[in-house]
């Protein structure tokens, strides 16, 4: 059972747009979400976070955005910049229980210049 | 302050055999989670230390083990190693565990 998807696989965007990425999350036990990147052969690097009291954290060109009564939480990246491809990745935990984040598959994101 | 290092970056093995992987926390971290990364399935949770105490576990066989020693270096232990076994290991660590986790940079290990 998936707990955490994401259902685009990959997401192509023009340099300078509006990227959206989306998550959808089953387990209402969920209270941290987390978006990160990651390139090929490297470890995941930490983007940015929400916890379920927010429904927006911005930080610089990123803004997550968390809807608890859809269990659906977005990643927006204004303006799209060419470094930006990679594949994202967003994960979630339960902050008084497991130790652990639970992550989507990720979505390739290829920003077109 | 210096991230996660995680060693050997690489690493190939044949069938049978076992091998450690060793990860670094960032200084101050105490809680250090192993996850697994493979293609079909994704990222995948190991197990969580936490002051030299495994906390949480995840659905791997019993071959899958760790440890953590004192000074909150962690490591990790496969033993009779099997194709399927091939991935990137990932190491991650924050102040206590569940919060934002920082990953290091992964040991790739191929099986033959």
């Amino acid at each position: 059972d998936q707990q955490v998807k994401q259902n685009s696989p990959s997401l192509s965007v023009q340099e300078g747009r509006i990227s959206i990425l989306n998550c959808d999350y089953t387990n209402s036990m969920f209270d941290y979400f987390l978006w990160y990147k990651k390139y090929p052969a490297e470890g995941p690097t930490f983007l940015i976070s929400i916890s379920s009291i927010k429904d927006k954290n911005e930080d610089g060109r990123f803004t997550v955005f968390l809807n608890k009564s859809a269990k659906h939480l977005s990643l927006h990246i204004v303006p799209s910049q060419p470094g930006d491809s990679a594949v994202y990745f967003c994960a979630a935990s339960i902050i008084q229980g497991a130790q652990k984040l639970v992550f989507g598959q990720g979505t390739r994101l290829t920003i077109n210049p | 302050k210096a991230g996660v290092t995680q060693t050997p970056r690489y690493l190939i093995k044949t069938r049978g055999q076992q091998v450690t992987l060793s990860c670094s926390p960032i200084s101050g971290h105490r809680s250090v989670s192993w996850y697994q990364q493979t293609p079909g399935q994704g990222l995948q949770f190991l197990f969580e230390y936490f002051s030299e105490t495994q906390r949480n576990k995840g659905n791997f066989p019993g071959r899958f083990s760790g440890r953590q020693f004192s000074n909150s270096r962690s490591e990790m232990n496969v033993s009779t190693l099997e194709l399927g076994d091939s991935a990137l290991y990932l190491c991650a660590s924050s102040p206590q565990g569940a919060e934002t986790q920082y990953f290091g940079p992964g040991t790739r290990l191929l099986v033959l």
